[in-house]
C-alpha cells in the first residue's frame, strides 16, 4: 500500500475486554515496530518484527500485551484483559531494511484505545 | 522510558519566525532522527543526522549535533502557521532496532 494503515483508528474496551489493533506495513519492509504513545509523550517502543521473527519484545509492559506477524506483513497487538492504564495512542512502523540503522522509519496514524 | 528530554517542551512563536528546538540523549547513539507529528497523526520523518556528521540542512530545517554533549537542536527558519505540530528526536543506537523517542516539543505557530 502507499502507507502503513492501522485499524481501528479508535476503540474503546470496557477493563477487562480483549483488544486487536491491526497494522499494514508498506509493502515489501522487513521490519514493523509497535509503539505506545500515551498522552502529552514520546512514542514508546514495544516491540520489533523482521519479517516473521519477533526479534525484541522487551518493551512490552506485561503478559497481557502480545504480538504476531505470522506471514511478515501484516502484524496484530493483542491486549488481554484490558486495563486503564492500557489507555494509550498505538502507533504502529515500519522500515525497509532490517531495523531503523540509518533509515527512516514510516507511521501509521494509530489506534486510539481508551479502556473504561 | 524515553530516552531524554526535548527544550523546550512548548515553544510559541509568530509566523515568519524561527523556531529552535533541543534534545539531549543519554547513550552513544548511531544516528539521530527529528520527526514532526500533528495532532490525532502519526509521525513523518524530517531529517536524520549521522554520528559522525555535525550539521545537516533540509529545506527550512537545520539539524545539529554534537555528540561529546549528547544534544541536537532543529531549527525551522520562517515558520509558518503549517509548522505548527509537535517534534521529537529519536536515536537509535548498536544493538538495538528501534528509536528510541524523547518527550517532544510542542511548536505553535501563530499567523
Amino acid at each position: 500500500g502507499a502507507g502503513v494503515s492501522q485499524s481501528p483508528r479508535y476503540k474503546v474496551a470496557k477493563r477487562g475486554q480483549d483488544v486487536a489493533l491491526r497494522c499494514d506495513p508498506i509493502s515489501g519492509h522487513v521490519s514493523l515496530f509497535w509503539y505506545q504513545q500515551a498522552l502529552g509523550q514520546g512514542p514508546e517502543f514495544l516491540t520489533y518484527f523482521q519479517n516473521e521473527a519477533q526479534l525484541d519484545k522487551s518493551g512490552l509492559p506485561s503478559d497481557r500485551f502480545f504480538a504476531e506477524r505470522p506471514e511478515g506483513s501484516v502484524s496484530t497487538l493483542k491486549i488481554q484483559r484490558t486495563q486503564q492504564e492500557d489507555s494509550a495512542v498505538y502507533l504502529c512502523a515500519s522500515s525497509q531494511s532490517g531495523g531503523t540503522g540509518g533509515l527512516e522509519a514510516f507511521f501509521g496514524q494509530g489506534t486510539r484505545l481508551t479502556v473504561v | 522510558s524515553q530516552q531524554g528530554e526535548e527544550d523546550p517542551q512548548a515553544l510559541s512563536i509568530q509566523e515568519g519566525e524561527n523556531a529552535t528546538m533541543n534534545c539531549s540523549y543519554k547513550t552513544s547513539i548511531n544516528n539521530l532522527q527529528w520527526y514532526r507529528q500533528n495532532s490525532g497523526r502519526g509521525l513523518v520523518h524530517l531529517i536524520l543526522i549521522r554520528s559522525n556528521e555535525r550539521e545537516k540542512h533540509s529545506g527550512r530545517l537545520r539539524v545539529t549535533l554534537d555528540t561529546s554533549k549528547k544534544s541536537s537542536s532543529l531549527l525551522i527558519t520562517a515558520s509558518r502557521a503549517a509548522d505548527t505540530a509537535s517534534y521529537f528526536c529519536a536515536t537509535d543506537r548498536t544493538g538495538r532496532r528501534a528509536l528510541t523517542f524523547g518527550s517532544g516539543t510542542r511548536l505553535q505557530v501563530q499567523p
